[in-house]
């Protein structure tokens, strides 16, 4: 069982260049996130979307957008990569927006960008 | 809306118990628990919902209490696998459709 893709693993990146990071999960769940962690900081939630077609903002949205064309995939593109997106970024996904539905998360991508 | 996680850090010997905190300035409808191990993504434990209700996972227990607005997480007899960073998630009334916010987490270290 799959369940929650990314990619790439890790990446490094030149500062102004752009980047998408892929999500796929297998699990036909409505709601999909991503979040950054950074030491000391904790998962912080980047963009969300509760089902496909529709995304919203979350806390640090500054610098990334996404899209949800099916529900399957979450794509997060960083326009123009800058130093302190430098983070540990993981995709999650919940079957939907009950308060009882567990929250899976992918393995995460690493990426710096120089 | 972040939830407070106590303490940042602990440190135990193998067999040793431990209680992780975490406390939110919100009503809260559920609370959940996860370890992350050092390079690898969160990992879920359990779900606390409101109702006082406490849930086990192997010797890992949880409480939710609504009226103090915090959920607790007690490791008993530590083993070595529970080694991770522990981060609690929650749900409370202004959550839109059910998104969490986690803590900043509670790294945890067993010794043998």
């Amino acid at each position: 069982t799959a369940g929650i893709t990314q990619a790439p693993t890790s990446q490094i990146l030149a500062a102004g260049r752009s980047m998408t990071l892929r999500c796929t999960q297998d699990m036909r769940h409505n709601a999909m996130y991503w979040y950054r962690q950074d030491l000391g900081l904790g998962l912080r939630l980047i963009h969300y979307s509760n089902t496909a077609g529709t995304t919203g903002k979350g806390e640090v949205p500054d610098g990334y957008s996404v899209s949800r064309a099916n529900t399957d995939d979450f794509p997060l593109t960083l326009a123009s990569a800058v130093p302190s997106q430098t983070s540990v970024y993981f995709c999650a996904s919940r079957a939907g927006g009950q308060v009882t539905d567990t929250q899976y998360f992918g393995p995460g991508t690493r990426l710096t960008v120089l | 809306q972040q939830p407070v996680q106590s303490p940042q850090a602990v440190i135990l010997r193998e067999g040793e118990d431990a209680v992780i905190n975490c406390s939110s300035s919100k009503a809260l409808y559920s609370v959940h628990w996860y370890r992350q191990k050092h390079g690898e993504a969160p990992v879920f434990l359990m779900i606390l919902l409101k109702g006082g209700e406490q849930k086990g996972h192997e010797k890992i227990s949880a409480s939710f209490n609504e009226k103090k607005q915090q959920s607790s997480l007690y490791l008993t007899a530590s083993q070595l696998s529970y080694s991770g960073t522990y981060f609690c998630g929650t749900a409370d009334r202004g959550s839109t459709l059910g998104r969490l916010y986690f803590g900043r987490g509670t790294q945890l270290t067993v010794w043998p």
